[in-house]
């Protein structure tokens, strides 16, 4: 079945450490998307890419940082520079040709 | 003001009634408009879309968008318990570039009572 899959689906990380949530999709969509949502809000977008090894910044990106080496792949890494990081975040795609956003089921990330 | 605003609910209604979920959007050049479920703990999932003015039907559901306004709904009919959730008002504004850089309401969470 194609999708959207998002690893791990809990995430615990202590403070100072980098900590990296994996999105991968196999419905060949050519753009990928993160997003944040914290407690009773919207999601917020982080970065995005339409192509593979190019990617821009979206309206949270500080304190994170993406990679996209494959079209598949989106990975995620929460740096120490993200000072509240406990939130569910969501990675999505979409094809070129249209703009509804499919998500994976995310990934609860926690600072211990 | 916020780009997208919802009322936060809870809306309640009664099983089988019409629930009726409304928004709002600050940037008259969105195109785009997108209404997601969202059930606790879950990601969300596409409900509906619509880029046109006037009403989009689908099964029980119904966009509807009012551009001059800026305004866009969602109805539900026959409402069922397994309707509650949050639903979420997303639009792409313009200068977006192709890409899906939607912007989301915080979502009006919907109660539907047996």
């Amino acid at each position: 079945d194609g999708g959207i899959t998002q690893s791990p689906k809990y995430l615990f990380r202590k403070e100072g450490q980098n900590v990296t949530l994996s999105c991968e999709q196999n419905l060949n969509h050519d753009a990928m998307y993160w997003y944040r949502q914290d407690p009773g809000q919207g999601l917020r977008l982080i970065y995005y890419s339409q192509i593979v090894n190019d990617f821009q910044k979206g309206d949270i990106a500080e304190g994170y940082s993406v990679s996209r080496e494959k079209k598949e792949s989106f990975p995620l890494t929460v740096t120490s520079a993200q000072k509240n990081p406990t939130a569910f975040y969501l990675c999505a795609s979409t094809t070129a040709t249209r703009t509804e956003a499919f998500f994976g089921q995310g990934t609860r990330l926690t600072v211990v | 003001q916020k780009e997208v605003e919802q009322n936060s609910g809870p809306l309640s209604v009664p099983e089988g009634a019409i629930a009726s979920l409304n928004c709002t959007y600050s940037d008259r050049g969105s195109q785009s408009f997108f209404w997601y479920r969202q059930y606790s703990g879950k990601s969300p999932e596409l409900i509906m879309f619509i880029y046109s003015n006037g009403d989009k039907e689908d099964g029980r559901f119904t966009a509807q968008l009012n551009k001059a306004s800026q305004y866009v709904s969602l109805l539900i009919r026959d409402s069922q318990p397994s309707d509650s959730a949050t639903y979420l008002c997303a639009v792409n504004p313009p200068g977006s570039g192709g890409y899906n850089k939607l912007i989301f309401g915080a979502g009006t969470r919907l109660a539907v009572h047996p």
